[in-house]
């Protein structure tokens, strides 16, 4: 089945140290993006890419990075977590080509200690 | 500043009654809405969508209808079945979408 593949789907990483996150999908959408949802609360857009091209959100910290090395692939950099960064990070497709509806992985939860 | 508003944090419903979830939003550019659906430790699955153009939009059990003149969206499922309990977002845009914070529905057998 095609999908939206995230790991790890648990993530604990230390204050300050660096962690990447992963996302890879088998759809061949065009266009990926990052969320952040921290708890009781809407998933809030990090930034996204229309093929290469990366599209940043204006309030998106500078401690949030992220790369798209190929279509099928894409990774959140988070240079120093802060203890405010502890959240679930979402990744989406969506083929601009197909449609307009985003499909979501599953998500990796990320705490920080 | 809430673009999209979801007022009802929870709602409960009996199995076999409608269950109706609610969502206003406050840009009337909004051509595009969506509702999603989220379990526990899992990312949201798309559920059905709407464009401007239509007012009312079905899918089996699911149909979503739009007020624009109100800026109102809602969500009726029926009938309600325990596998619906989870938490119901709304989401506007297209390019981009923006989320409201969600309603958790529990069905009770």
């Amino acid at each position: 089945d095609a999908m939206v593949i995230q790991n790890p789907r648990y993530q604990v990483t230390q204050f300050g140290k660096p962690v990447t996150l992963s996302c890879s999908q088998t759809l061949n959408h065009n266009v990926m993006y990052w969320y952040q949802q921290k708890s009781s609360q809407a998933p809030k857009l990090l930034f996204h890419y229309y093929d290469k091209d990366f599209n940043n959100e204006a309030d998106t910290p500078d401690n949030f990075q992220s790369r798209r090395p190929n279509t099928s692939f894409c990774f959140l950099d988070i240079r120093s977590p802060g203890l405010g960064d502890a959240a679930m990070y979402l990744c989406a497709t969506r083929d601009d080509q197909g449609g307009r509806t985003q499909y979501f992985g599953p998500g990796t939860r990320l705490l920080v200690l | 500043d809430q673009q999209v508003k979801q007022n009802s944090p929870s709602l409960s419903v009996q199995e076999g009654r409608i269950s109706i979830l609610n969502c206003d939003y406050t840009n009337s550019m909004f051509d595009y809405f969506l509702w999603y659906k989220k379990y526990p430790a899992e990312g949201p699955t798309f559920l059905i969508s709407i464009s401007s153009i239509k007012d009312k939009n079905e899918d089996g059990r699911f149909t979503v209808f739009l007020n624009k003149s109100a800026k109102h969206l809602s969500l009726h499922i029926v009938p309600s079945q325990p596998g619906d309990s989870a938490v119901y977002f709304c989401a506007v845009g297209y390019e981009k979408l923006t989320f409201g914070t969600g309603t958790r529905l529990t069905i009770i057998p």
